[in-house]
């Protein structure tokens, strides 16, 4: 089993809907929850944290987490083309050991102007 | 600006022949990071540091090499490359803290 594991996509959405990333993961000590976005051809870069349960918004960004499902999401409202991008979830499996950070594979989005 | 810098950005090589990727960050980070990026695998850890002079293996470290003789530097040597190696590299560091890590922009390495 993957250690964090995303819907594949692609993911195509109007402009102006809501886009919803879902990732789960199998480790239930972890404690740290990362969404980041990658642009093709571009580096990672972080859009989200997330360490409690629940949901934690951004802008238009709100992350939900879900540690008895091992579950963690994001949600883009009002989804714009610069939205287009492929979006990893990131877990630190252990308390103790945050400079292990584990990726999903990504799910790549596009936003139908 | 803050920032982690890696060279060279593309790097064509031959197989046997040893190289090393540099990486270096200004923020005064604990913990730095190399991960290689495949189609369909995503983002894997090949080594990590926690400190200077302390690192340890990742997910794939079989075929690298790594040093953190400095608090910003974080080299990842291939002493023999072989096309397997062949991947899109990210240096990363991080404070700790649970606060994730910050990429450098890329090296992306051909092994013919």
């Amino acid at each position: 089993q993957k250690e964090v594991e995303q819907n594949s996509g692609p993911l195509s959405v109007p402009e102006g809907a809501i886009a919803s990333l879902n990732c789960t993961y199998s480790d239930r000590g972890s404690q740290s929850f990362f969404w980041y976005r990658q642009y093709s051809g571009k580096s990672p870069e972080l859009i989200m944290s997330i360490y409690s349960n629940g949901d934690k918004e951004d802008g238009r960004f709100t992350a939900q987490l879900n540690k008895a499902s091992q579950y963690v999401s994001l949600l883009i409202r009002d989804s714009q083309p610069s939205d287009s991008a492929t979006y990893l979830c990131a877990v630190n499996p252990v308390r103790s050991n945050d400079y292990k950070l584990s990726f999903g594979a990504g799910t790549t989005v596009t936003v139908r102007a | 600006e803050a920032q982690v810098t890696q060279n060279p950005r593309y790097l064509i090589t031959v197989t046997g022949k040893k190289l090393t990727v540099t990486c270096s960050q200004n923020m005064n980070h604990e913990y730095m990071s190399w991960y290689r990026q495949d189609p369909g695998l995503g983002l894997r850890q090949i080594y990590y540091s926690m400190n200077v002079e302390v690192t340890d293996k990742g997910d794939v470290p079989e075929g690298y090499k790594v040093s953190r003789k400095e608090k910003r530097n974080f080299p990842l040597i291939l002493e023999s490359p072989s096309p397997n190696q062949t991947s899109l590299y990210f240096c990363a560091s991080s404070p700790g803290q649970g606060s994730g890590y910050t990429f450098g922009s890329g090296t992306r390495l051909t092994v013919v």
